[in-house]
C-alpha cells in the first residue's frame, strides 16, 4: 500500500495569511493526488484533483502543485471559511490511501 | 444535482453485522464507481473499498477483506456496504462517495455505533 504523510499536522493562522500544506507519498504517484477539505460534522469536499486542477466551484485562492512523491496545497489568502482540516489522497492505486490530515485553525 | 443519500444511524452489538445504503440521484448510476470511506471520531479518513455499479466488480482494502461486502441494486440506484463481525473499533461515520480517481461528491455519512 502507498503511505501518505502530511505536514504540519496542525497550524494556526490569521485571516489573510498564505498557508502551505505538504503531502508526501511513499512511492511515486505521478500526479494522481487529490486534496479535500473537511469541516466539523460535514463530509469531505474535493478541492484539487490531479495535483493541480481546481475542482469546479472552488475559489481560486486554493492551488495545488507537485508530482512524483511531493505535493503542496496552498491557500493564498486565508478566509474565515477556510478553517478546516485538509486531507491529501492518492488515486494512483488501490487502496486509495489518505494522508492523516492537517488542521488549520485560527491564531 | 448529483446527490448521494445514506441510510440512518445504527447501533449494533459486538459480533453483529451492519448494512448501510447509499442512494444516488442526479446522474446515471452505472457510469461512476462508488467508494466507501470511514472516519472514527476525531480521526482521519480510511478508504474501505469500491464498486463499479455497471459490472458489479469490487475491490477492498486488505484490512477489511473477509469482513466487508459492497453490493448494489441498479433498479433503485443504490449501493450497500455490509460490515460483519463488528467490534468497538468499528464505531465510526461511514461515507459513500462517487468516483474513481477523484472522489466527489460524498454522502452525508452514517454513524455506526458498536456497543454492548
Amino acid at each position: 500500500d502507498i503511505q501518505m504523510t502530511q505536514s504540519p499536522s496542525s497550524l494556526s493562522a490569521s485571516v489573510g495569511d498564505r498557508v502551505t500544506i505538504t503531502c508526501r507519498a511513499s512511492q511515486s504517484i505521478s500526479n494522481y493526488l487529490n486534496w479535500y477539505q473537511q469541516k466539523p460534522g460535514k463530509a469531505p469536499k474535493l478541492l484539487i484533483y490531479a495535483a493541480s486542477s481546481l475542482q469546479s466551484g472552488v475559489p481560486s485562492r486554493f492551488s495545488g502543485s507537485g508530482s512524483g512523491t511531493d505535493f503542496t496545497l496552498t491557500i493564498s489568502s486565508l478566509q474565515p471559511e477556510d478553517f478546516a482540516t485538509y486531507y491529501c489522497q492518492q488515486s494512483y492505486s488501490t487502496p486509495r490511501t489518505f494522508g492523516p490530515g492537517t488542521k488549520v485553525d485560527i491564531k | 444535482q448529483v446527490q448521494l443519500v445514506q441510510s440512518g444511524a445504527e447501533v449494533k452489538k459486538p459480533g453483529a453485522s451492519v448494512k448501510v445504503s447509499c442512494k444516488a440521484s442526479g446522474y446515471t448510476f452505472t457510469t461512476y464507481d462508488i467508494n466507501w470511506v470511514r472516519q472514527a471520531t476525531g480521526q482521519g479518513l480510511e478508504w474501505m473499498g469500491w464498486m463499479n455499479p455497471n459490472s458489479g466488480n469490487t475491490g477492498y482494502a486488505q484490512k477489511f477483506q473477509g469482513r466487508v461486502s459492497i453490493t448494489r441494486n441498479t433498479s433503485i440506484s443504490t449501493t450497500y456496504m455490509e460490515l460483519s463481525s463488528l467490534r468497538s473499533e468499528d464505531t465510526a461515520v461511514y461515507y459513500c462517495a462517487r468516483g474513481s480517481r477523484t472522489i466527489d461528491p460524498w454522502g452525508q455519512g452514517t454513524l455506526v455505533t458498536v456497543s454492548s
